[in-house]
C-alpha cells in the first residue's frame, strides 16, 4: 500500500544547481513531514522536516514547502554540492498521537555534478 | 557516539538458521522502531515499542520474526528459519516524545 509517493527517482544537476524533489500522500491524518539524506551503507539522517500548519521551512540550504491541499510537500537544496550526492526519501506520520512509525516514499537519487 | 548503535553491521547466514540482531537507543529515549530496506527502496516499518511495551506490529512481520525490549533500554529483532526473501537491511530507530526518529547505522543480512 503506497501512501506515499515520491518523484523523481533519480536527478542529476550540476554544482551550484537547485534539485527539486517531490512527495505526494494520500492520508489526510499525517501530521509529521520528515526528509531524511542516505549514503550508501549507512542508517537515513534527518535533514528537515515540516509540520501542516506551516507553508515552507528553511534549515540551512534545505527548503522544504508544503501545500496542504494538494497534499505536497518538496526539498529543495540551494547551491547543490558533490557533498549532497546522496538518496533522499520524504516520509510521512500521524506523529507521537499515534505510535508515530514513518511510511517512506521510494527515494529519489541525486547526483551532483562538479 | 550517543546515536542509535546496531550490532552486528553485517551479518551473512544460511538459509534456514536463526539470526538475532541487536538496537542500543539514544539513552532516555522511550520509543523504539525496527524498519526493513530492501535495495532500492524507502524503508518499511515493522515495529513499535514504547518502553518495554511492543505496541505495533507490521503485517510485514511474519511469525518468523520477534522482537524484544526488556527493561525499555536495548532490543533485539529475531529471525527464525531465515528465507532468501529475509535478505535486507534491518534499521533501528529511536524517539523522545516528540516525532524526531534518529536511525541506527543498520544491519546488513544476507541469506545464502
Amino acid at each position: 500500500q503506497q501512501q506515499v509517493k515520491q518523484s523523481p527517482q533519480s536527478l542529476i544537476v550540476q554544482k551550484g544547481g537547485i534539485p527539486i524533489i517531490n512527495c505526494a500522500y494520500e492520508n489526510t491524518a499525517f501530521d509529521y513531514f520528515p526528509w531524511y539524506q542516505q549514503f550508501p551503507g549507512k542508517g537515513p539522517a534527518l535533514l528537515i522536516a515540516i509540520r501542516p500548519d506551516v507553508s515552507e521551512k528553511k534549515e540551512g540550504r534545505f527548503t522544504i514547502s508544503f501545500n496542504k491541499s494538494a497534499k505536497q510537500f518538496s526539498l529543495h537544496i540551494m547551491d547543490s554540492q558533490p557533498g549532497d550526492s546522496a538518496t533522499y526519501f520524504c516520509a510521512a506520520s500521524t506523529g507521537s498521537s499515534n505510535t508515530g512509525k514513518l511510511i517512506f516514499g521510494q527515494g529519489t537519487t541525486l547526483q551532483v555534478k562538479p | 557516539d550517543t546515536g542509535v548503535s546496531q550490532d552486528p553491521r553485517h551479518k551473512i547466514t544460511k538459509r534456514g538458521q536463526n539470526v538475532t540482531f541487536r538496537c542500543d537507543p539514544i539513552s532516555e529515549h522511550n520509543r523504539l522502531y525496527w524498519y526493513r530496506q530492501t535495495l532500492g527502496q524507502g524503508p518499511e516499518f515493522l515495529t513499535y515499542f514504547q518502553n518495554e511495551a511492543q505496541l505495533e506490529k507490521s503485517r510485514l512481520l511474519s511469525d518468523r520474526f520477534s522482537a524484544e525490549r526488556p527493561k525499555g533500554s536495548f532490543s533485539t529483532l529475531e529471525i527464525q528459519r531465515t528465507e532468501q526473501g529475509d535478505s535486507a537491511m534491518y534499521l533501528c530507530a529511536s524517539s523522545p516524545l516528540a516525532d524526531t526518529q534518529y536511525f541506527g547505522p543498520g544491519t546488513r543480512l544476507t541469506v545464502l
